[in-house]
This record gives C-alpha cells, structure tokens and sequence, in this order.
C-alpha cells in the first residue's frame, strides 16, 4: 500500500545532541510536511517542500533544519536539542492540487 | 490572530449518544475545511472534507459536517456513537482556498466512548 513512513516511532536524544528524524512516502507527492505536535497542542507547521523548494514557516526556530534529497525522502534534522522540543514529530505529503494530506504514524521525541 | 479554534478537549459519551464537536476559525475568504481523526497509536485520517457546493458534507464512518459560513463554524455530527470512536478530532483550515494546501489544526477533541 502507498504510504507515508517515519521512522522511528520513539526516539530518545540528550539535550543538546543533534538527532535526524526520517519520513518517507510512496506516493509520489511533490509536498512534503513537517508538523510539530505537543501535547494537547494542534499540530504546528515548521516547514515543508514543494519538490526542491523549501519553505519555512516565519517562527520555526533555527534549531529545526530540513533535507530532501529526493522525492521519497525528507528529514527533519534538530540541532541542539532543548527539553522544549520534546514533541510528536508529524510527516505529511499531498499533490499541490490535492485535497488532503497523507500522515505518517509520527516520531515521538523524548530529550532527556 | 488567524487561528482554528475546537471548543471542547474532552468529550466522554456513552455509547448511541449524539455526538457534536465544535470547530471554529478565523480566518477571511475562501477557505477548505477538514475534520481529521487520530485512532490510538495510529496516523492522522481524513474524515471528511469542504470545498464548496452543499455546506452539509459526508463522510466516512456515518460522520458529517455543516459548514456555516456567517458563523465561520465546520461542526462534526455523529448521531450515534460507537465505542470504536473513540479517538482525538482534529479540525483544520487551509486558508488559501485551494492550490497549496498549508493546513493550520486546532488544538483537537479528545473523544471517549463508554460501552
């Protein structure tokens, strides 16, 4: 099935360590998504793709980078680690011209 | 501020109770609208969706939604719950209207279902 995978489900990073979360889809959509999600928080976009383009939401912090080396693939790199960035880490695709978007299953990030 | 506002963050109902979960946004124009559904341990679905056409819209699992447009409300209705509802709703705008699709979430509703 055509899907959107991250990986992993639970990741555990000191304060200060840098840490790579991965996403994947097999769908072929030219959007890819990073979404931030505390808890009991809405979801928050930090930034997305559009093919090569990257576009990044005015209050993500610099800490937040991303990579997308090719359609299948994009990372959300986090440089340094504060207790605050403890979150689920959300990854979504969709076609410019869709209707919705398809989620991963989320990497719950815990800084210890 | 621009903002998607859900009215409860938790609802506990019984088991064929109707069910109504408030959504409310701020935003001007044209806009889309989205229920989302988030299952334990699982990923964000689509429950349903508005573009245009008939403000009452249908969707999967005997969910619907009205949009009101002069209330800038997109309420979810269900009138008869099941256990197997039990999940989180989260409802999202997409502001522009079409073409890129930036969905900005409200903060969701956690729904509990009592047999």
């Amino acid at each position: 099935d055509a899907m959107v995978i991250q990986n992993p489900r639970y990741q555990v990073t000191q304060f200060g360590k840098p840490v790579t979360l991965s996403c994947s889809q097999t769908l072929n959509h030219n959007v890819m998504y990073w979404y931030q999600q505390k808890s009991s928080q809405a979801p928050k976009l930090l930034f997305h793709y559009y093919d090569k383009d990257f576009n990044n939401e005015a209050d993500t912090p610099d800490n937040f980078q991303s990579r997308r080396p090719n359609t299948s693939f994009c990372f959300l790199d986090i440089r340094s680690p504060g207790l605050g960035d403890a979150a689920m880490y959300l990854c979504a695709t969709s076609r410019p011209d869709s209707d919705g978007y398809t989620f991963g299953s989320g990497t719950r990030l815990t800084v210890v | 501020a621009q903002s998607v506002s859900q009215h409860n963050h938790h609802v506990i109902l019984s088991e064929a109770a109707s069910l109504e979960l408030g959504c409310n946004y701020s935003y001007g124009g044209t806009v889309n609208l989205f229920w989302y559904v988030q299952y334990p341990g699982q990923h964000l679905q689509l429950l349903l969706k508005y573009f245009s056409g008939d403000p009452l819209v249908k969707g999967i699992k005997g969910f619907e939604a009205e949009f009101i447009k002069s209330k800038f409300s997109f309420n979810l209705r269900k009138p008869s719950v099941q256990w197997s509802d039990t999940a989180e709703y989260f409802c999202a705008v997409n502001p522009s209207g079409g073409g890129y699709n930036k969905l900005i979430f409200g903060a969701g509703t956690r729904l509990a279902v009592h047999p």
